[in-house]
């Protein structure tokens, strides 16, 4: 069965940092992109960003670009977003999903969300 | 930025009737190397995460029931659920993923009236 199991969520203060982690098990991780989704309180989803299945594209949105970071680990298939100068903005349900492709596409399997908040 | 309207913003619709969700991209997301559609839907039941129904348009993700369809190219498409059923309350989206940034619609909320 394919999972997606998110963690690291948690309470921050503005301008602090969090790494978040999503541990795959179920398919080849090695042949799939990866993404991270949010959706803040009562919102819609938003895109954060994307990493190729090698590791060696990685894609932001602009609201995030510059303080987050994309990673990958393909021989322990974890995924991972380092969040840095966390802003209120920023809170929100992170969730992880697998991609269709090597290449972002649609997202056929989503974890279940790890929350963060951003308060002082 | 490729910008996605769903319309309506929330739809309530008698159970075993049709409900039909709109989405529209700002820019054509057919790909004309490939002929494809760039756009997915997907269902997000409350306190769940979403769940993938359609991709590239019109294709039915596995275990997703008939009732749901989904059609329309370049600019303009439909989600279809043709009968709804109690269990279909949720918010659907649209995505595009022809380019970077990723975009998704506002969501449409269906209810049961």
């Amino acid at each position: 069965e394919v999972q997606l199991l998110e963690s690291g969520g948690g309470l921050v203060q503005p301008g602090e940092s969090l790494r978040l982690s999503c541990a795959a098990s179920g398919f080849s991780f090695t042949s799939y992109a990866m993404s991270w989704v949010r959706q803040a309180p009562g919102k819609g989803l938003e895109w954060v960003s994307s990493i190729r299945n090698s590791g060696d594209n990685t894609y932001y949105a602009d609201s995030v670009k510059g303080r987050i970071t994309i990673s990958r680990d393909n021989s322990n298939n974890t995924l991972y977003l380092q969040m840095n100068t966390l802003r209120a903005e920023d809170t929100a349900v992170y969730y992880c999903a697998k991609e269709s492709s090597a290449s972002p596409r649609y997202k056929d399997v989503w974890g279940k969300g790890t929350t963060v908040t951003v308060s002082s | 930025d490729i910008v996605m309207t769903q319309s309506p913003d929330s739809l309530a619709v008698s159970q075993g009737e049709r409900a039909t969700i709109s989405c529209k991209s700002s820019q054509s997301v057919l790909y004309s190397s490939d002929n494809k559609n760039y756009l997915t839907w997907y269902q997000q039941k409350p306190g769940q995460p979403p769940k993938l129904l359609i991709s590239w348009a019109s294709f039915r993700a596995s275990g997703v029931p008939d009732r749901f369809s989904g059609s329309g190219s370049g600019t303009d498409f439909t989600l279809t659920i043709s009968s709804l059923q109690a269990e279909d309350v949720a918010v659907y989206y649209c995505q595009q993923y022809y380019s970077i940034p990723q975009t998704f619609g506002q969501g449409t909320r269906v209810e049961i009236k």
